[in-house]
């Protein structure tokens, strides 16, 4: 059992160029999230998924979307990369329906460079 | 406004015991989480409390005072393999997580 993969690990990226984040669990979690995280920073959310076929924004959604077609798949879509979109993006998942209590399993991360 | 302070970097002896503070202030507050991340590597769960008081889980436990806004992380009998960051996060009214920004824990031998 894998958990959560994620895909790229890494790349770099031209300003705006189009680019997306894979993300993909087997442990049929209902609830899925992104989260990039910057030096200094806390985590920050950028959209959420409680259940396959529904999403939300986080506290920093804009320049991506999100889409969440079944229960294991959750790709971020970067539109036209910029280089404030530079950050290491983790994906994670959580039992349960989404609730802030349910505890959250990460993917190993994508690190993502824009020049 | 909603927020999580924790201090960025901690130094602590191989052996020794060290605390890691965190104080939150959040609308709609459920619960906290402490989670430990390795450098290069996600973030894996720790602690989880809801109600005041300790917890203890083996080398670790985790303390919360929902009235003051305060928790804490206790390690003992610290090892090397302990040297990562602590982050904290605490939920909001919004049924999501707010994180601090995490504790670099540095252990010297």
């Amino acid at each position: 059992i894998a958990g959560i993969t994620q895909a790229p690990t890494s790349q770099i990226l031209a300003a705006g160029r189009r680019m997306t984040l894979r993300c993909t669990q087997d442990m049929r979690h209902n609830a899925m999230y992104w989260y990039r995280q910057d030096l200094g920073l806390g985590l920050r959310l950028i959209h959420y998924s409680n259940t396959a076929g529904t999403t939300g924004k986080g506290e920093v959604p804009d320049g991506y979307s999100v889409s969440r077609a079944n229960t294991d798949d959750f790709p971020l879509t970067l539109a036209s990369a910029v280089p404030s979109q530079t950050s290491v993006y983790f994906c994670a998942s959580s039992d349960g329906a989404g609730g802030a209590q349910d505890t959250q399993y990460f993917g190993p991360g994508t690190r993502l460079t824009v020049l | 406004g909603q927020n999580i302070d924790q201090p960025t970097e901690m130094t602590a002896t191989e052996g020794a015991i060290v605390q890691i503070n965190c104080t939150y202030q959040t609308s709609g507050f459920n619960g906290l989480f402490w989670y430990q991340q390795h450098a290069g590597e996600a973030p894996t769960f720790l602690s989880y409390n809801v109600l005041d008081g300790l917890e203890e889980k083996g080398r670790f436990s985790s303390f919360l005072s929902r009235s003051k806004g305060y928790s804490y992380l206790l390690l003992k009998e610290l090892q090397m393999k302990d040297s990562a960051s602590y982050l904290c996060a605490a939920t909001d009214s919004n049924y999501q997580l707010i994180w601090g920004a995490g504790t670099k824990l540095i252990i010297k031998p």
